[in-house]
C-alpha cells in the first residue's frame, strides 16, 4: 500500500539553527499539506500545495518558516531560525485531486529545539 | 472560524463498546473524519462520513452524525487493547481548499 514518506523521523537542534523536513506524497496525489502538532493538541495546517502552487499558508509564520514544492511532487519545510516554541511533531499529508480529498498522513518528524 | 471539541479521555474495559464524541460549529462542513494516532506515530484514517449521511458502519466502527446538534460520534464495538490510542475528529470546512480542522483528541485507554 502506498504511503506518505517523511524524513527525518526525529530532529534535535539548538535554537537559532536552521532545520529542514522532507515529504514525499503518495504517487499521483496533487495536494500536499504540512501540519504542526503540538503535544496534547490536534494538528494545525501550516501550508497547503496544489501541485507546485501554495493555496493556503495563512497559518505559516512566514518570518521564519518556508515551504516549497518545486516540481509538484516532494516538498521541503524549513525553519530558520528555530525557536524553543517550534518543538512539535510536523506531519505531512497528501490527497488525490477532487472527490472526497481524503488526506493520508505520513509518520511525522518530531522536532525538539533546545 | 470552525471549532471542533472533543472530550480528552475515555477508559473502558476490553470487550466493552467505546463511544467517542465530537462537536463542531460550522454547519456547512462537508466531510467529517475520524483518525487514530498511536504514540509517536502519524495519523491513520479510520473512517469518514458525508454531511448528508446520518450513519456509517465499517466492521467494528459505527459513525453517527447529528447535523442539527452538530454532533459526531465514533463507536468501537468489542474494544481491544490494541485500540488504545488518541482519536481525532476532523472536519473539512466548506470551500475548495480541503482544509481540515482537528479536535484536540480523545485518549482511549482500554483495560484488560
Amino acid at each position: 500500500e502506498a504511503e506518505v514518506a517523511q524524513s527525518p523521523r526525529y530532529k534535535i537542534t539548538e535554537k537559532s539553527q536552521a532545520v529542514a523536513f522532507w515529504c514525499d506524497p503518495i504517487s499521483g496525489h496533487a495536494t500536499l499539506y504540512w501540519y504542526r502538532q503540538i503535544l496534547g493538541q490536534g494538528p494545525e495546517l501550516l501550508v497547503q500545495f496544489q501541485d507546485e502552487s501554495v493555496v493556503d499558508d495563512s497559518q505559516l509564520p512566514k518570518d521564519r518558516f518556508s515551504a516549497e514544492r518545486l516540481k509538484g511532487v516532494d516538498s521541503t519545510l524549513k525553519i530558520q531560525p528555530a525557536e524553543l516554541g517550534d518543538s512539535a511533531m510536523y506531519l505531512c499529508a497528501s490527497s488525490f485531486r477532487g472527490g472526497v480529498q481524503t488526506q493520508y498522513f505520513g509518520p511525522g518528524t518530531r522536532l525538539l529545539v533546545l | 472560524g470552525e471549532d471542533v471539541e472533543q472530550s480528552l479521555f475515555l477508559s473502558v474495559r476490553e470487550g466493552d463498546s467505546s463511544v467517542i464524541n465530537c462537536t463542531y460549529t460550522d454547519s456547512s462542513s462537508t466531510y467529517l473524519y475520524w483518525y487514530k494516532q498511536e504514540p509517536g506515530a502519524g495519523l491513520q484514517l479510520l473512517t469518514y462520513i458525508f454531511s448528508n449521511m446520518d450513519m456509517k458502519q465499517d466492521q467494528r466502527l459505527t459513525v453517527l452524525l447529528n447535523k442539527k446538534d452538530k454532533h459526531l460520534s465514533l463507536r468501537i464495538a468489542d474494544t481491544q487493547t490494541g485500540d488504545s490510542a488518541i482519536y481525532f475528529c476532523a472536519v473539512k470546512i466548506s470551500g475548495n481548499t480541503g482544509k481540515l480542522i482537528f479536535g484536540q483528541g480523545t485518549t482511549l485507554q482500554v483495560k484488560p
